[in-house]
């Protein structure tokens, strides 16, 4: 099993571009996740998909949308970047939709925006 | 938002200490507990999930244990070796929901 992908792994974009962060995992988990991690601020959720269908914002969801194409794929897209949205991006799973379940990380997407 | 806080920031031992730090949460409402091991460049991985209060959970050399009355939990390393080094997060599910919010980590350094 590959756990959780994502693509690309670096990605450089000029301000007001947009682009799709893209996420799967083949362990069949029901839940999905998108954090943003920055300097100090530790993981913050940006949106999250309890099951396949649904989608909820986090902590920090302006500046991004979300599909749940599939229950293995959960994409990440900002339609207008700002430099404010330069940080690394992890894309997490879940099985179940309980709290006590641990989360699988995928390898993270480094992006900066000029 | 749930405020999760970890202490000290930042932590530097020598190879053999055993070491430990804090993550305090708040006592509301509790569901779960969990620990993450974050090596640079690498993703998170899961340590403990931790559910009841005194709960203690071992893995090798590190421990955990747990206190939901007063929104704490502590994790312990024995005999830190060079390959501990890595940042130590811990987050709280809000309720039993899915989202966790996690705290800025604890770093810590191994010197040989």
């Amino acid at each position: 099993n590959a756990g959780v992908t994502q693509t690309p792994k670096f990605q450089v974009l000029k301000t007001g571009q947009s682009m799709t962060l893209q996420c799967a995992q083949d362990m069949n988990h029901n839940s999905m996740y998108w954090y943003r991690q920055d300097p100090g601020m530790g993981l913050r959720l940006i949106y999250y998909s309890a099951s396949e269908g649904t989608t909820d914002k986090g902590e920090v969801p302006n500046g991004y949308n979300v599909s749940r194409l599939n229950k293995r794929e959960f994409s990440l897209r900002l339609e207008s970047a700002a430099p404010s949205q330069t940080s690394v991006y992890f894309c997490a799973s879940r099985t179940g939709r309980a709290g006590s379940n641990e989360q699988f990380f995928g390898p993270g997407t480094r992006l900066t925006v000029l | 938002i749930l405020n999760v806080e970890q202490s000290p920031q930042s932590l530097h031992v020598q190879e053999g200490d055993s070491t430990n730090f804090t993550c305090s949460f708040p006592s509301s409402n509790f569901y779960a507990l969990h620990w993450y091991r974050w090596e640079t460049a690498k993703s998170p991985e899961a340590l403990f999930v931790m559910t009841l209060n005194g709960d203690e959970k071992k893995k090798g050399r590190i421990s955990a244990t747990l206190n939901t009355k007063e929104g704490y939990s502590y994790l312990y390393i024995k005999g830190s070796q060079p390959e501990d080094s890595a940042t130590y997060l811990c987050a709280r599910p809000e309720n039993g929901a899915n989202n966790l919010f996690f705290g800025t980590g604890t770093r810590l350094t191994v010197i040989p």
